[in-house]
């Protein structure tokens, strides 16, 4: 039982580049998110989901996009790097939305836009 | 529109003592959850306690106690016996109950260091 798991960990993306970050979770999760913490601002809601086939945005979805075609799964993709993008993004799960289902995250990953 | 707010940007404490880490909330909704999580430096966040606004009684995690005064809508993380391995940035969030999707808000964090 893996939990949680995010690819890559670590990457490194010149201004303009497209990438797709990972999200993966065997505990059969409906609820999926993605988030990303910037110093001294704690963690943002990016976008998430309500169960497979379904996205909505969060607080910062701009320049973010998202997809969740198998329940295990919850991929956020960059189409055009920036600078302002740098972060480290965690990926979270949870069995329901309410009550003290806590979310389950995963160990984050560090992007860096140069 | 709801918040949190962790105005304690740095803590310190002596070994085998307590500290209390603070956190206030603003929401509308009657129906809200609690929650406090732990980042150590090696990243991952960690679920530490959860409380219900219909909570009668303040939770209680092992040596994590959440000091619940909800007419004062604050949520402070009370740690026992504080040992070297609590250094970590602790973050304090909030959940409204009846919110799509069940999102987590986030306060900015207390980084806690424990002095031995």
């Amino acid at each position: 039982n893996a939990g949680v798991t995010q690819t890559p960990k670590f990457r490194v993306l010149k201004t303009g580049q497209s990438m797709t970050l990972l999200c993966a979770q065997d505990m059969n999760h409906e609820y999926m998110y993605w988030y990303r913490q910037d110093p001294g601002m704690g963690l943002r809601l990016i976008h998430y989901s309500v169960g497979e086939g379904t996205t909505a945005k969060g607080e910062v979805p701009d320049g973010y996009n998202v997809s969740r075609l198998k329940k295990q799964n919850f991929l956020l993709g960059l189409e055009s790097a920036a600078p302002s993008q740098t972060s480290v993004y965690f990926c979270a799960s949870s069995p329901l939305a309410g009550g003290p289902n806590e979310q389950y995250f995963g160990p984050g990953t560090r992007l860096t836009v140069t | 529109a709801q918040k949190i707010t962790q105005t304690q940007p740095g803590m310190f404490v002596q070994e085998k003592e307590a500290v209390t880490l603070d956190c206030t909330y603003d929401t509308s909704d009657p129906s809200y959850g609690l929650f406090w999580y732990k980042q150590p430096s090696s990243g991952e966040m960690i679920f530490l306690i959860y409380q219900g606004s219909y909570d009668q009684q303040n939770a209680t995690e092992g040596r994590y106690s959440l000091n619940f005064q909800k007419a004062r809508k604050s949520a402070n993380l009370v740690i026992s016996a504080s040992q070297l391995g609590d250094s970590a940035m602790y973050f304090c969030a909030m959940r409204e109950i009846y919110n799509q999707g069940g999102k987590l808000i986030f306060g900015q964090g207390t980084e806690l260091s424990v002095k031995p």
